[in-house]
This record gives structure tokens, C-alpha cells and sequence, in this order.
């Protein structure tokens, strides 16, 4: 079946902006990851979604990050107030099971450019 | 603290050649180990990945790692490289108990020479 999807593949925005960022995981993975990752640099973890839930939202970097996931497929990454720190490519992944050597896979990514 | 340090940033070798792509880590329990490949405009790959006993595994496209405790290292191998190969090499650690969160390396970009 189909990968894991991310839209926008690119997107450009203005310092003060608001943002979504939507992701598309495999159906029936329940669990859910975005990662940010910054030019020359390794993902960087964000929030993890088990169904419906944040399980762990620990990594995102302050309260202008938000991100859902209703129905417990598709989610989005919400970026208030845009700031040109949040540049980076923003990845999404997504797994069947939540245990250590369940494999994760990733989407393509979307590239936010904040001007 | 916790950490993974991936110490070249490039790695240039010829087509043919063998490869080998280095993986230090810092780690306060047992990890489970991971290497993925990220190709330009595509996502990462999972390459293989090492939880317990032999601590050589064999992964896609010709990947193997070798896993040394001692050395506190997961190196990534490859007797013979191909153009495709070009891309950049993630090394990653995470907790047995979840994998939820993921210690990633700055990664190193593999270039191909023909």
C-alpha cells in the first residue's frame, strides 16, 4: 500500500505566521511521530501519538507547537507565530506497534521556510 | 548523557569499494541500535537494526553493522559500493522498552566517486 504521505512537500511563510503541516500515515499504524530536522542535523523528536492521544509530547519546543490527531489517522502539526528559528524540514512517521524494534517509517518530509 | 556522534560529516569512496561508516554511542541502559539511509527527496529507510545476540546483522542492500559493546559502536559496512548508494547515513539509538524516542546522529553524507 501507500507510504506515509506529508503535505505540504514545501512551504514558505512570513515571520509571524500560522502554519499546518498535515502527515498521512500508513493505514492501520497506530502510532505517530513527528520529527524536526534542521539543516545538517539528525531528526530531532517532536510528539508521539498513540491512536487519538499524545503519548509524549515532550519534545516540542514551546507552547506555539501544537499538533493533532482526531480520528487516529491523519495529523496535523499546527506552527503559531512562525519564527525563522522554526526553518527546518519537518518529518512524520509512523509505526504498527510501539515497542523498541517496531520499524518506523518516515515521509518525505515537509521543507517550512520561514522568511 | 545520552548521545550518538557520527564523526565524519562526508565520506567520499570510489565506486566498487568497500565502505564502512563509523557509529559512536553514549548510552546510560542497553539501546536497541539503528542505521537509516535518507536519499534526497525521499524519507528515511531503515537499514537494520540490532536489539541482542549476534552482534553482526545483516540488513538491506548489502548493509551489514557490527555491534561492540566495548567499543560502545555500530558501525555500518559494505564490501562493494554502488552509485545508488549515494545518500545520507543516519546512525540512532532508543529504549528497549519504547521506541517512541530516538537519539539520532548528525548523520554522514556518502559520496559516490565513478
Amino acid at each position: 500500500g501507500a507510504g506515509v504521505s506529508q503535505t505540504p512537500s514545501n512551504k514558505v511563510t512570513e515571520k509571524g505566521k500560522y502554519v499546518e503541516l498535515r502527515c498521512d500515515p500508513i493505514s492501520g499504524h497506530t502510532a505517530l511521530y513527528w520529527y524536526r530536522q534542521s539543516l545538517g542535523q539528525g531528526p530531532e523528536f517532536l510528539i508521539y501519538f498513540q491512536g487519538t492521544g499524545a503519548a509524549d509530547d515532550s519534545g516540542l519546543p514551546n507552547d506555539r507547537f501544537f499538533a493533532v490527531r482526531p480520528e487516529g489517522s491523519v495529523s496535523t502539526l499546527k506552527i503559531q507565530r512562525t519564527e525563522r528559528g522554526d526553518s527546518a524540514v519537518y518529518l512524520c512517521a509512523s509505526s504498527q506497534l510501539t515497542s523498541g524494534g517496531a520499524e518506523k517509517y518516515f515521509g518525505p518530509g515537509t521543507r517550512l521556510t520561514v522568511l | 548523557a545520552q548521545s550518538v556522534t557520527q564523526p565524519d560529516i562526508h565520506i567520499t569512496v570510489s565506486e566498487g569499494a568497500s565502505l564502512e561508516l563509523r557509529c559512536n554511542y553514549s548510552y546510560g541502559a542497553t539501546p536497541y541500535l539503528f542505521w537509516y539511509v535518507q536519499s534526497p527527496g525521499q524519507g528515511l529507510q531503515l537499514l537494520l537494526k540490532y536489539f541482542s545476540g549476534d552482534t553482526l546483522v545483516q540488513g538491506i542492500k548489502g548493509f551489514e553493522a557490527e555491534f561492540k559493546r566495548s567499543q560502545s559502536s555500530f558501525n555500518l559496512r559494505k564490501p562493494s559500493v554502488h552509485w545508488s548508494d549515494a545518500a545520507e547515513y543516519f546512525c540512532a539509538v532508543g529504549p528497549m522498552d519504547s521506541n517512541y524516542q530516538l537519539i539520532w546522529g548528525a548523520g554522514t553524507k556518502l559520496i559516490i566517486k565513478p
